[in-house]
């Protein structure tokens, strides 16, 4: 079973530039999150789909991220524009359902660094 | 007050060792109860989880939930070098949101 795939691994920009991250989820997994992880810290939740709807988006900062899940399968998160603080890990994560049970199946992550 | 709390470490042992984490928390409706193991620039992968209280056992690992103390831990027997990484408990509550703690380093020395 292939797992989540994300891509760049590593990305470094300059503030006020855009970026974008994408993921492609496990097969048949309805269930889409985006997580930041900054150093030293646990992941904390972005933004979560279920097939191509949002269904938590408390914690994206709306004036900068944004993150679209055409179709109910692969996602793009945009930064614009990037600042420092923006720099971390950001994970991208599936699960068969929404809401039974954790979320198994992490990506590698993209490094982002803002300097 | 954070709504899941984890000491960082580091935590150093011997190999062979047994290793006790631990994580506290606030939010009384947390129902799933996760840990996940992350080594160095990878994304974390699920160890184990407990639905509700009680422990549950799979190999080396042993966790346990104690929901009147809000109080986790995961236990890990003979540790190896292998075993060295962040450990990461994470919680998930009837809003299906998950709460991650900020992660145990561990080194088990050979």
């Amino acid at each position: 079973e292939a797992g989540v795939a994300q891509s760049p691994r590593y990305k470094i920009i300059e503030k006020r530039q855009s970026v974008a991250f994408w993921c492609n989820p496990i097969s048949g997994h309805a269930t889409l999150y985006w997580y930041q992880q900054i150093l030293g810290q646990g992941p904390k939740l972005l933004i979560q789909f279920q097939n191509n709807g949002v269904v938590d988006d408390s914690q994206l900062p709306k004036d900068r991220f944004s993150a679209e899940r055409l179709k109910g399968v692969d996602s793009t998160l945009k930064i614009q524009p990037a600042k420092l603080e923006d720099s971390a890990v950001y994970l991208c994560a599936s699960s068969l359902v929404l809401g039974q049970g954790p979320e198994a199946f992490f990506g590698q992550g993209t490094r982002l660094t803002v300097v | 007050q954070k709504e899941v709390e984890q000491d960082p470490g580091p935590l150093s042992v011997p190999e062979g060792a047994i290793v006790s984490l631990n994580c506290t928390y606030s939010n009384s409706a947390f129902q799933y109860f996760m840990w996940y193991r992350q080594y160095s620039r990878k994304g974390p992968e699920l160890l184990m989880y407990t639905y509700s209280s009680g422990n549950k056992e799979d190999g080396r690992f042993t966790a346990q939930v104690d929901k009147s103390s809000k109080y986790i831990s995961l236990f890990i027997r003979d540790s190896q070098p292998s075993d060295s990484a962040t450990y990461l408990c994470a919680m998930k509550g009837g809003g299906f949101k998950t709460i991650f703690g900020a992660g145990t380093r561990l080194f088990v020395k050979a």
